[in-house]
């Protein structure tokens, strides 16, 4: 069964330094791995999807780069700023699984200005 | 604009009733989805939907029924055998499975 993870659980940066963020599953047999943002008490926004076949996305500041040999995913916020706190959680879908999305629980992160 | 509304935001459930969360989406996605989240923890799927008139029991179904009649919705019963309701409950909907899901804001649900 695979299993996401998200280290570490709670992240504070100050405003202007570049945020990392992990992501690791146990299956490599995956479709595609995406990233979203969750404001407290709010849905999730999609903000990159990677394909298995892909490497890394990009979208503005944000970049987010795929090994799946490795089991690793990683997005990068460049220059962070206040509007970049919120909960960032990544999701696989397996390659048997019909957009089946596996969650890992999230990185809380706070920028303080 | 097109997007997914879920109601009600809050609901409070008694002992031993049955309460009915909504999904609309006007996107014309064909795939729609209910996930359960807790505190600390990321999202666990509970039903799926591939098309109209046909679902799947998600990784935690026990306890919950939903209906697929029509394209544009997808209700969730949390039933008096679900013996720990209280969560955030979101729906998602897709094009079709493997592509970008988009999400409602969710309802809490709590025991009163």
């Amino acid at each position: 069964k695979q299993e996401v993870t998200q280290i570490p659980a709670a992240l504070s940066v100050p405003e202007g330094e570049n945020l990392v963020l992990n992501c690791s599953f146990t299956d490599s047999a995956i479709y595609n791995l995406q990233w979203f943002r969750q404001d407290p008490g709010k849905g999730l926004t999609s903000l990159l999807l990677i394909q298995s076949s892909q490497r890394e996305q990009t979208s503005g500041r944000l970049n987010a780069s795929l090994d799946k040999s490795s089991g690793r995913s990683t997005l990068y916020i460049a220059a962070s700023q206040p509007g970049d706190s919120a909960t960032y959680l990544c999701a696989v879908s397996g390659t048997d699984s019909w957009g089946k999305l596996q969650f890992g629980a999230g990185t809380q992160v706070v920028v303080t200005p | 604009d097109g997007g997914i509304t879920q109601s009600p935001k809050y609901l409070f459930r008694k002992e031993g009733q049955n309460v009915t969360l909504s999904c609309e989406q006007n996107l014309n996605h064909d795939a729609m989805y209910w996930y359960r989240q807790d505190p600390g923890q990321g999202l666990r799927l509970i039903y799926y939907s591939q098309i109209v008139n046909d679902f799947q029991k998600g990784d935690i179904a026990e306890g919950y029924s939903v209906s697929r009649e029509k394209k544009e919705s997808f209700p969730l019963t949390v039933t008096s055998a679900q013996k720990n309701p209280t969560a955030f409950y979101l729906c998602a909907s897709s094009s079709e499975g493997n592509q970008p899901q988009h999400f409602g804001d969710g309802t809490r649900l709590s025991i009163l």
